[in-house]
C-alpha cells in the first residue's frame, strides 16, 4: 500500500524567505502526486499535481514542486513566503484500490509565516 | 452556488442520536468521496461513489452509512457513534474516479460526539 510521509508537522518561515515543505512517497512505481492547502475552517484546495509529465510542476500562488524518482520525493517550494501562505499543507499520492483510485494523504505540515 | 458544499458545517450529537451529513456538488462531476480528518492523523478515505455506485468502502464501521441518490448529492448517515468518531468530515468530487481527475473538496462538517 502507498504511504506518504511529510517531514515536519510544523514549519515556520519569515515573510519573504524560502518555503520548503517535504514529502516522500513509498511506491516503487511513480504515482500521481498532489499538494493540497487547507486554510482554517475550509476544505482542501489543490495547489498542484504531478501526472508523469514534466518533473517540475508549477501550481497556484507561486508554489512549485519537483518530482525526484531517485529520492521518492515531491517537495513543495515557494521562493518568497507571504503572510497569506500560512495554512496547513497536505501531500497526497494516488493509488489504485479494488475498482477505483484513492488518495493517500500525509499527516500535513502547518506553515506559519512570521512578519 | 458553485463548487462543493457541505451541511451542516458543525454538528454536536450524543452517542444515541441519528444524524445525517449532506454534500452537494455543482460541478457536474460523477464521482464523490467521503474523507475523515482527525487531529494529528492523515486524511482517511471512507467511501467512493462513481456514477452513483459505491466502488470503495475503506473498512468503515457500519455506524457510518453512505447514500448517493444521484451524482450531485452524497449523504453520510450517522447512528450510535462513539466519541472517537469526532472529526472533520470532508466531501470531495471529481469528474470520474480516475487518476487524471482532480478532486475538489468541500469545507467539511466538524462533528463532535459526546
Amino acid at each position: 500500500a502507498q504511504s506518504v510521509t511529510q517531514l515536519g508537522s510544523h514549519v515556520s518561515v519569515s515573510e519573504g524567505a524560502l518555503v520548503l515543505l517535504r514529502c516522500n512517497y513509498s511506491s516503487s512505481v511513480p504515482p500521481y502526486l498532489f499538494w493540497y492547502v487547507q486554510y482554517p475552517n475550509q476544505g482542501l484546495q489543490l495547489l498542484l499535481k504531478y501526472t508523469s509529465a514534466a518533473t517540475l510542476v508549477k501550481g497556484i500562488n507561486g508554489f512549485e514542486a519537483e518530482f525526484k524518482k531517485s529520492e521518492t520525493s515531491f517537495h513543495l517550494t515557494k521562493p518568497s513566503a507571504h503572510m497569506s501562505d500560512a495554512a496547513e499543507y497536505f501531500c497526497a499520492a494516488l493509488s489504485s484500490g479494488a475498482g477505483s483510485y484513492q488518495l493517500t494523504f500525509g499527516k500535513g505540515t502547518k506553515l506559519s509565516v512570521i512578519p | 452556488e458553485t463548487g462543493v458544499t457541505q451541511t451542516p458545517r458543525h454538528l454536536v450529537m450524543g452517542m444515541t442520536n441519528k444524524k445525517s451529513l449532506k454534500c452537494e456538488q455543482h460541478l457536474g462531476h460523477n464521482a464523490m468521496y467521503w474523507y475523515k480528518q482527525s487531529a494529528k492523523k492523515p486524511l482517511e478515505l471512507m467511501f467512493v461513489y462513481n456514477f452513483k455506485e459505491q466502488t470503495e468502502n475503506n473498512s468503515v464501521p457500519s455506524r457510518f452509512s453512505p447514500e448517493c441518490p444521484n451524482s450531485s448529492h452524497l449523504f453520510l448517515h450517522l447512528h450510535t457513534l462513539q466519541p472517537e468518531d469526532s472529526a472533520l468530515y470532508l466531501c470531495a468530487s471529481s469528474q470520474e474516479a480516475s487518476p487524471r481527475e482532480t478532486q475538489y473538496f468541500g469545507p467539511g462538517t466538524r462533528l463532535l460526539v459526546l
